[in-house]
């Protein structure tokens, strides 16, 4: 059965910090890796989605990076602002595409 | 563009009734999933389908039922709702490549 970690379960930067989201699972069959950002009470918004072929994706401010051999993923974001604040979900896809999740890291970025 | 929407937004059930949480996309995905999300869980995966008139367990289950009659539309029903269903409920559409996400619906059994 698939596993999906994220550390740190919470995070707490001051603004324009660079950071680091790591996450990691157990089995390297995938087809993909996908990172989500998730506000209070809001549903999910891709931010950035990794072929199992691919090393990494960037978007703006974002990057995200894929070891398969591993195990790993990171999600760098650059330059973080307030707005960044919101949970980030890593998500894996197995058969048929299902997507195991981690639970998330909560992430605070203060002005 | 509406992506995938979810009916209600909102509920409030007894215990022991009925209802069922309405799915649809407009992208012609093949692959619809029902996950639930609960604090400290995360999202669990509760039924999928990967095609019209197909539909499988996911991890979490017991106490639903699903049904994908028309290819845009992925039907989840709680027969006997109890205390322990309360949660958000999102679904999910894939072609294999992306996904897209509703923006849920918060169900609680009292």
């Amino acid at each position: 059965k698939q596993e999906v970690t994220q550390i740190p379960a919470a995070l707490s930067v001051p603004e324009g910090e660079n950071l680091v989201l790591n996450c990691s699972f157990t089995d390297s069959a995938i087809y993909n890796l996908q990172w989500f950002r998730q506000d209070p009470g809001k549903g999910l918004t891709s931010l950035l989605l990794i072929q199992s072929s691919q090393r990494e994706q960037t978007s703006g401010r974002l990057n995200a990076s894929l070891d398969k051999s591993s195990g790993r993923s990171t999600l760098y974001i650059a330059a973080s602002q307030p707005g960044d604040s919101a949970t980030y979900l890593c998500a894996v896809a197995g058969s048929n595409y299902k997507l195991t999740f981690g639970k998330g890291t909560l992430l605070t970025v203060n002005p | 563009n509406a992506g995938v929407t979810q009916t209600p937004k909102f509920r409030v059930l007894k215990t022991g009734q009925s209802m069922t949480l309405l799915c649809a996309q407009d992208m012609n995905h093949e692959y619809m999933y029902w996950y639930r999300q609960d604090p400290g869980m995360g999202l669990r995966l509760i039924h999928y389908s990967v095609g019209e008139g197909t539909t499988a367990k996911g991890e979490v289950p017991d106490g639903y039922n699903v049904s994908r009659l028309k290819k845009q539309n992925f039907l989840l029903g709680l027969e006997s709702a109890a205390p322990s269903q309360t949660s958000v409920y999102f679904c999910a559409s894939s072609s294999g490549v992306g996904y897209t996400f509703g923006s849920g619906t918060r169900l609680t059994v009292v």
